[in-house]
């Protein structure tokens, strides 16, 4: 079964530096990989996602994720953070074709 | 394009009462998605369904909640009785064939009391 591990359930930044997320997954063959963004009383929304093609993936709002085979990671980077960005990350990869599986969120706080 | 429609946003009700959350998915999309949240147990699948029919309802807790898809552009998720454990954002998400990634409704944040 495919499964995704979120190694940090928060992280704080100073608005105008680096983020990151970190996420491993677990997966049999080659995985379908999401990272979804929830706003306080909101639904979640797409950011990126990793098909099998380039393994930079460029999402919105400056987001991009790496895909990285050996490491079986795909880490969430923003290389300046804003306030707007504070909101819960979620790493979800595909388990067949329409079955998504969630990892258990990162909050993201940015201080001013 | 709107998105996913879910209705109502909130909902209040007592431990016993009968509830309906309702969800019409994008247009175009043929899978469908029902999805709890909850701070214990994060974001779990209830069940989702394939031109209206239920595919895979194993998430689904128990027998109090049933879930249909009359058509298309319409679905329902219902808790008969309702119980306080309940209490939850259940989203609604849809999909296009041949896509994997889901696009989720605002929520229906239940409280039963």
């Amino acid at each position: 079964a495919q499964s995704v591990t979120q190694l940090d359930s928060h992280v704080s930044v100073s608005e105008g530096t680096p983020v990151l997320l970190r996420c491993n997954y677990s997966s049999s063959y080659s995985p379908s990989l999401f990272w979804y963004v929830q706003h306080p009383n909101k639904g979640l929304q797409l950011l990126l996602k990793y098909t099998s093609a380039a393994t930079l993936v460029k999402g919105i709002n400056g987001f991009e994720a790496e895909f990285k085979k050996s490491e079986t990671s795909f880490h969430l980077t923003k290389p300046s953070a804003h306030m707007s960005d504070a909101a819960e990350y979620f790493c979800v990869v595909s388990e067949g074709f329409q079955k998504l599986v969630f990892g258990t969120g990162t909050r993201l706080l940015v201080s001013p | 394009d709107a998105g996913v429609i879910q209705s109502p946003r909130h909902e209040v009700t007592e431990m016993g009462q009968e509830v309906t959350l309702r969800c019409k998915p994008i247009s175009g999309h043929d899978y469908l998605f029902w999805y709890r949240q909850t701070m214990m147990r994060g974001l779990e699948l209830l069940i989702y369904f394939n031109n209206n029919v239920p595919i895979d309802d194993s998430g689904m807790p128990e027998d109090r909640f049933s879930a249909k898809m009359p058509n298309a552009s319409f679905s329902t998720l219902k808790i008969q009785p309702s119980e306080p454990r309940d209490s939850a954002v259940y989203f609604c998400a849809s999909s296009p064939g041949g896509r994997t990634e889901q696009f989720f409704g605002p929520g229906t944040r239940l409280t039963v009391l």
